[in-house]
């Protein structure tokens, strides 16, 4: 089944103390993305790779860090969670054909709290 | 900078009461323009995508139409497992970015 695969769903964590939320996906997709969505201001783009070694920033980065070793896997790192950063937050994937991101696929979303 | 607006914010309707949601944007290059549903808890899923102005698509009781500065979701007669949120996207430029309104609540009453 083809699918984006986040984990953990959920995650309480304090001020700080450096975490990962990884990501995988099985359809040999080359782009790749992380969004944090919060009431009021919708999906915000964080970091996105276009391929393995292939990272850049979108809207949001501050405080994020990403990396593209292999082309099925881009985990997001938090160095020092601060309570700002509590949010939902989406991988996504998709091929791209032409210019066009084709469709986006969207893993199950982690809940994040930053305490 | 690429700007998406939806309207309404939230959408209450009747059982078979038609509707539309509305999704303006300002960019500069439109690639493609995106519908997508989101259920509570839930990651986006894709509905449509529209490349330029004319163009339309439809599924079931969901129709996608795009203008040079909007673009609307009929929904017809909807049903109660339609009730969820409806987000509108733009890719613009370059293809890294795509960029996304807050999203149009609908809740079908039956």
């Amino acid at each position: 089944e083809a699918q984006v695969t986040q984990n953990p769903r959920y995650l309480i964590t304090v001020t700080g103390k450096k975490l990962t939320v990884t990501c995988s996906q099985n359809m040999n997709h080359e782009y790749m993305s992380w969004y944090r969505q919060d009431p009021g201001l919708g999906l915000r783009q964080i970091y996105y790779s276009m391929n393995v070694e292939v990272t850049d920033k979108g809207d949001v980065p501050e405080g994020y860090k990403v990396s593209r070793k292999e082309k099925r896997n881009f985990p997001l790192i938090l160095e020092s969670p601060s309570p700002n950063q509590t949010s939902l937050y989406f991988c996504a994937s998709s091929w791209v054909a032409g210019k066009v991101n084709e469709k986006l696929f969207f893993g199950s979303g982690t809940q994040l709290s930053v305490l | 900078e690429d700007q998406v607006t939806q309207s309404p914010e939230a959408l209450r309707l009747q059982e078979g009461e038609s509707s539309s949601l509305n999704c303006s944007y300002t960019v500069s290059g439109l690639r493609g323009l995106f519908w997508y549903r989101q259920d509570p808890g839930k990651g986006p899923e894709f509905l449509f995508t529209l490349y330029s102005a004319g163009e339309e698509k439809e599924k079931e009781r969901l129709k996608a139409t795009l203008t040079k500065k909007e673009s609307f979701l009929h929904i017809t007669a909807p049903k109660p497992e339609d009730s969820a949120t409806y987000l509108c996207a733009v890719q613009a430029g370059g293809y890294q970015k795509v960029t996304f309104g807050t999203g149009t609540k609908l809740q079908v009453i039956p």
